[in-house]
């Protein structure tokens, strides 16, 4: 089954404490892509990935880093989370980062992983 | 990268009823993508339109487009319970990177 995997789903942290959190995707896909969701804010992409070991800045980058060393894998790392990082994230991928018409028009979202900071 | 605005923010509506949702944004875009959420889930990519088509449709649901007037319409025909969910819009310059998503419109679709 395609799909876009996240691990954990659920997450309870300190401050102050490095965590990771996965992401892989079976579908083959060249770019992938994280967001985060908080109340009243919508959804805001953190980092993205045209393809392997290129990867950009979203509008929310500050606190967090991601890496892709391969083409399924784009973990997001925060290495010293706060308090202001708890929210619900979401990962995603798709063909192609470009809408380049078929099936690159369609972008696939993990299940998320709510992460609270304390 | 821009983010488009829903309205309106809250709609309910009983099974079997037309739902329409807007979206508005500032720039000129390339596309415009709508997704829809379930409560706490992922977001599922519902459709994109291209800067040159006016109108989609997929199933039941149908996208305008009015790039003079900067905003898109996301029409649900014949909605059903399932279809409770909230529904978010993305103009793009490009394609998926740096996606701006606004707060939505809840669709709330009683039986």
């Amino acid at each position: 089954e395609a799909q876009v995997t996240q691990n954990p789903r659920y997450l309870i942290t300190v401050t102050g404490k490095k965590l990771t959190v996965t992401c892989s995707q079976n579908m083959n896909h060249e770019y992938m892509s994280w967001y985060r969701q908080d109340p009243g804010l919508g959804l805001r992409q953190i980092y993205y990935s045209m393809n392997v070991e290129v990867t950009d800045k979203g509008d929310v980058p500050e606190g967090y880093k991601v890496s892709r060393k391969e083409k399924r894998n784009f973990p997001l790392i925060l290495e010293s989370p706060s308090p202001n990082q708890t929210s619900l994230y979401f990962c995603a991928s798709s063909l192609s980062g470009l809408a380049g018409g078929g099936n690159t028009d369609t972008q696939y979202f993990g299940p998320g992983t709510r992460l609270t900071v304390l | 990268s821009q983010q488009g605005e829903e309205d309106p923010q809250a709609l309910s509506i009983q099974e079997g009823e037309n739902a329409t949702m807007n979206c508005s944004y500032k720039t000129s875009i390339n596309n415009l993508q709508w997704y829809r959420q379930n409560s706490g889930r992922g977001l599922v990519h519902l459709i994109l339109i291209r800067s040159n088509e006016r109108e989609k449709h997929s199933g039941r649901l149908r996208v305008t487009l009015d790039t003079s007037k900067k905003s898109s319409s996301l029409l649900i025909t014949a909605s059903r319970a399932a279809d409770t969910a909230s529904y978010f819009c993305a103009p793009s310059n490009t394609g998926f990177q740096k996606l701006v998503f606004g707060t939505g419109t809840r669709l709330l679709v009683s039986p």
